[in-house]
């Protein structure tokens, strides 16, 4: 059974610290990462992709990838309370059009 | 265009009835999916189609029927739905180039009660 696995949270930081999420996966074969934000009541909107170990940064985020380790963390630097929302990782199953989902983390920042 | 559009928002819909979820999205994108969400759970995939073609089924039952008549639209028909389906109906559409998933864009999705 492919799994993606996240802390649920919540996740409390206050206005302005760096929130890290943090997501395991057990399909060593995965190739492509996502992290999505989903605001409450709202869809999921992609913030992050990554395909290779290392680190992506775009704006305040940054993705942190470690295939040996099976793991995949997203950093939001100087957190704003407009970044409470949940936050959801995906893995890709192999088929290029599937992805496996975690069950999100919840992240509340505090002004 | 970077959207992808649903209708309806909203829909309240008796068992007995017959409604379609309608998903247009002009980036032309190839892949297209529909998604069921309940509350405080992930996105669970019902429907791929890849280049107009159904391409994954999850098992999904017959009550809900989906629909691709072109590249950039996607139905979902719904009949003699159960009050345990409702939830959030996404759509969402991705690049589709063989290697590599380059991420899914999700419309703003129909929130479906069944009464």
């Amino acid at each position: 059974q492919k799994e993606v696995e996240q802390n649920s949270g919540p996740l409390s930081v206050p206005e302005g610290a760096i929130a890290s999420l943090n997501c395991t996966y057990s399909d060593r074969v995965s190739q492509s990462f996502f992290w999505y934000r989903q605001y409450s009541g709202k869809s999921p909107e992609l913030i992050m992709s990554i395909y290779s170990n290392g680190d992506k940064e775009d704006g305040r985020f940054t993705a942190q990838l470690n295939k040996a380790s099976q793991y995949v963390s997203l950093l939001i630097r100087d957190s704003q309370p407009s970044d409470s929302a949940t936050y959801l990782c995906a893995v890709n199953a192999g088929n290029n059009r599937k992805l496996i989902w975690g069950l999100g983390t919840s992240l509340a920042v505090n002004p | 265009d970077t959207e992808v559009t649903q209708t309806p928002k909203h829909l309240v819909m008796g068992m007995t009835n017959k409604k379609s979820l309608k998903c247009e999205q002009h980036m032309g994108h190839r892949a297209m999916y529909w998604y069921k969400q309940k509350a405080k759970k992930p996105p669970e995939l019902m429907f791929v189609y890849s280049y107009e073609k159904l391409s994954i089924n999850e098992s999904v039952p017959s009550r809900f029927s989906p629909e691709c008549p072109n590249s950039s639209l996607l139905n979902l028909h719904l009949h003699a739905l159960q009050p345990e389906d409702s939830a959030l109906y996404l759509c969402a559409s991705s690049q589709d180039r063989g290697e590599g998933n380059y991420g899914y864009t999700f419309g703003s999705g129909t929130r479906l009660t069944v009464v």
